[in-house]
């Protein structure tokens, strides 16, 4: 089953409004997490590294005040899109790894968000 | 700076045939850790299968195996017995290291369709 959880899987807002998508580990703790962005047939592109307890790491170009990102607890962390713009949509997408070496990289099921 | 390259946008392969799905990187690290994922239509990553830097034998996972060529850097995966289901984009991703939490960098992806 899935170990992580985003939530929601899709949401249609007006521009200018704010959306936040969540993702949970499920079981396992998650010190760090990663937001991803994808374009429709597009790879995807790391955005920030969201760290439990302290400030996000935002890639280069991406804005930190548009995109919010808050690591409340070792098994949620947050992604606020802020003032929503239609070139704001976009499949979003969120990681988290386990505590031993090899584990892998787990997903969420993505957010497929569009602003109109 | 890491870098991912699948030169395959595409591929056709006649169901139950194998198909070997191109990956190439670049690094300057000793230590790294190479992923596939596979993503359907629905979004969804779906982990398929690791290679440490470090591991001598070549990565399996039931019908997934990695050809690593450490000194040609590659690690292209090939499926065997193809299935319907496979049809999907699959994405080749590194990490610069092998613990810890880790963000990953994606290749541009190669869509499989498998046809019947």
């Amino acid at each position: 089953g899935a170990v992580v959880s985003q939530h929601p899987s899709r949401v249609i807002c007006k521009s200018g409004t704010s959306v936040k998508i969540e993702c949970r580990s499920l079981d396992f703790q998650a010190t760090t997490m990663f937001w991803y962005r994808q374009f429709p047939k597009q790879s995807l592109m790391l955005m920030a590294t969201s760290n439990e307890g302290s400030k996000a790491t935002y890639e280069q170009g991406v804005e930190k005040d548009k995109f919010l990102i808050n690591h409340a607890s070792l098994t949620l962390s947050t992604l606020t899109v802020t003032s929503a713009h239609p070139e704001d949509s976009s499949f979003y997408i969120c990681s988290a790894r386990g505590a031993a070496s090899n584990s892998p990289l787990h997903f969420g099921n993505g957010t497929r968000l569009t602003v109109t | 700076a890491q870098k991912i390259t699948q030169t395959q946008p595409g591929m056709f392969v006649q169901e139950k045939e194998a198909v070997t799905l191109d990956c190439t990187y670049d690094t300057s690290d000793q230590s790294y850790g190479l992923f596939w994922y596979k993503q359907p239509s629905s979004g969804e990553m779906i982990f398929l299968i690791y290679q440490g830097s470090y591991d001598e034998q070549n990565a399996t996972e039931g019908r997934y195996s990695l050809n690593f060529q450490k000194a040609r850097k590659s690690a292209n995966l090939v499926i065997s017995a193809s299935q319907l289901g496979d049809s999907a984009m699959y994405f080749c991703a590194m990490t610069h290291s092998l613990q810890g939490a880790q963000k990953l960098v994606f290749g541009q992806g190669t869509r499989l369709t498998i046809n019947p």
